[in-house]
């Protein structure tokens, strides 16, 4: 089934541990991107990748960083996580850039 | 910059009726343009894109370049459209090649019986 995964669905953390939330994708697309979504803000866009090793900042980068070694994989860190990067993260892929985007489940991520 | 604005963030109608969600934006370039979708307990979806000029689940949307708006419509609303509603903007300015993608914030849709 072509689809989009995530991991973990559910994270609660505290401030300053480092994180990583995976994501792939097995239909062999070139464009990746990883979004917030927050209450009154809609999504806005964290990072994506245009393909393997070209990453660049989407509106609201700070905080984060990406890889993206291979083609399936997209993970998301954050090195020192703060309470305001608490939200809902989904990760979403397409064939090219510019074109109908699928998306992953979502992370629901709490920082205390 | 590119930006998107959805003004309602909430809009209510009852079954029949029509419906309009309205967005709004702001690009120096060419956009291309999307209505995503997403109903309870559901992945975020495409809708339509407004390249494709396709009507899908009864919706249409135009784009007006004169006013710069992507309104979405659909002539009878039916009680499975009610949902969250995201407009969204890609472009290829700044060399950006409609990598960087731009959602409104979004409009919550109840169709009522």
């Amino acid at each position: 089934e072509a689809q989009v995964t995530q991991n973990p669905r559910y994270l609660i953390t505290v401030t300053g541990k480092k994180l990583t939330v995976t994501c792939s994708q097995n239909m062999n697309h070139e464009y990746m991107s990883w979004y917030r979504q927050d209450p009154g803000l809609g999504l806005r866009q964290i990072y994506y990748s245009m393909n393997v090793e070209v990453t660049d900042k989407g509106d609201v980068p700070e905080g984060y960083k990406v890889s993206r070694k291979e083609k399936r994989n997209f993970p998301l860190i954050l090195e020192s996580p703060s309470p305001n990067q608490t939200s809902l993260y989904f990760c979403a892929s397409s064939l090219v850039a510019g074109y109908e985007q699928y998306f992953g489940p979502g992370t629901r991520l709490t920082v205390t | 910059a590119q930006r998107v604005t959805q003004p309602e963030k909430l809009l209510s109608v009852f079954k029949g009726a029509p419906v309009e969600l309205k967005c709004n934006y702001s690009y120096s370039g060419s956009p291309e343009l999307f209505w995503y979708v997403q109903y309870s307990r559901q992945r975020l979806q495409l809708l339509l894109r407004h390249i494709s000029r396709e009507s899908i689940k009864g919706f249409t949307a135009d784009l007006n370049k004169g006013e710069t708006s992507f309104h979405l419509k659909k002539p009878f609303a039916q009680e499975e459209d009610s949902a969250m509603y995201y407009c969204a903007l890609s472009g290829n300015a700044g060399g950006t090649s409609y990598g960087k993608l731009t959602f409104g914030q979004g409009t919550i849709l109840t169709v009522h019986p």
